[in-house]
């Protein structure tokens, strides 16, 4: 079966700090992994993709095959920052079907 | 428009009530997802429609849940008999792809906030 765990249901660092997301996987093939982003009034919405290996918003993720773990990461943290952040799976080549983790809730303090 | 529309935005209604949640996706979009999110959890996957087919309604809970497409655009999800359980955000997502072209990028809509008194 297909899960994603994201163990901080909250984390609220300083602007300027680093922070990092967790998340971790479970899936016995190979599947792709995503962060979506949920900013206060907004739509669910792509921040980064594995696949992709793209930097958005300084934010960066690196899928661990060995912890089975796809962590968010920011050397500097923003308030614009502060929003609902979900890590995701989709089996590769199969349907786009996404498996959501329960989320993370950032708060960026100034 | 330009992005997915969801109607209702809200909805109460009583227990045992039959109701109707409308998605239309992004114009071209040939994949249409619904998804339910209750308070404190993740998107939970329902279904998947791939044109006017259910390419996979693994997701939907007991046979009270269904969705149609019927023309391959937008989606309605019928819920019978509605339960206290029920109330949560019922989300639709629409993309391009479909056939293996596996992207991940959902565009979703606001969400429907049901409610079930």
């Amino acid at each position: 079966a297909q899960r994603v765990t994201q163990p901080e249901k909250l984390l609220s660092v300083f602007k300027g700090a680093p922070v990092e997301l967790k998340c971790n996987y479970s899936y016995s093939g190979s599947p792709e992994l995503f962060w979506y982003v949920q900013y206060s009034r907004q739509r669910l919405q792509l921040l980064l993709r594995h696949i992709s290996r793209e930097s958005i918003k300084g934010f960066t993720a690196d899928l661990n095959k060995g912890e089975t773990s796809f962590h968010l990461k920011k050397p500097f943290a923003q308030e614009e920052d502060s929003a609902m952040y979900y890590c995701a799976l989709t089996p590769r080549g199969g349907s786009e079907k996404l498996v959501f983790g329960k989320g993370t809730k950032l708060t960026v303090n100034p | 428009g330009a992005g997915v529309s969801q109607t209702p935005s809200n909805k109460v209604t009583e227990k045992g009530k039959y109701v109707e949640l409308r998605c239309d996706p992004i114009s071209g979009h040939t994949a249409l997802y619904w998804y339910r999110q209750s308070l404190g959890q993740g998107p939970e996957f329902l279904i998947y429609f791939q044109g006017t087919g259910a390419a996979d309604d693994s997701g939907l809970p007991n046979d009270r849940f269904f969705a149609v497409r019927p023309e391959g655009s937008v989606s309605t999800l019928k819920i019978q008999r509605t339960e206290r359980g029920d109330s949560a955000v019922y989300l639709c997502a629409s993309s391009l792809g479909g056939g293996g072209l596996n992207t991940g990028e959902l565009f979703f809509g606001e969400g429907s906030r049901l409610t079930v008194l």
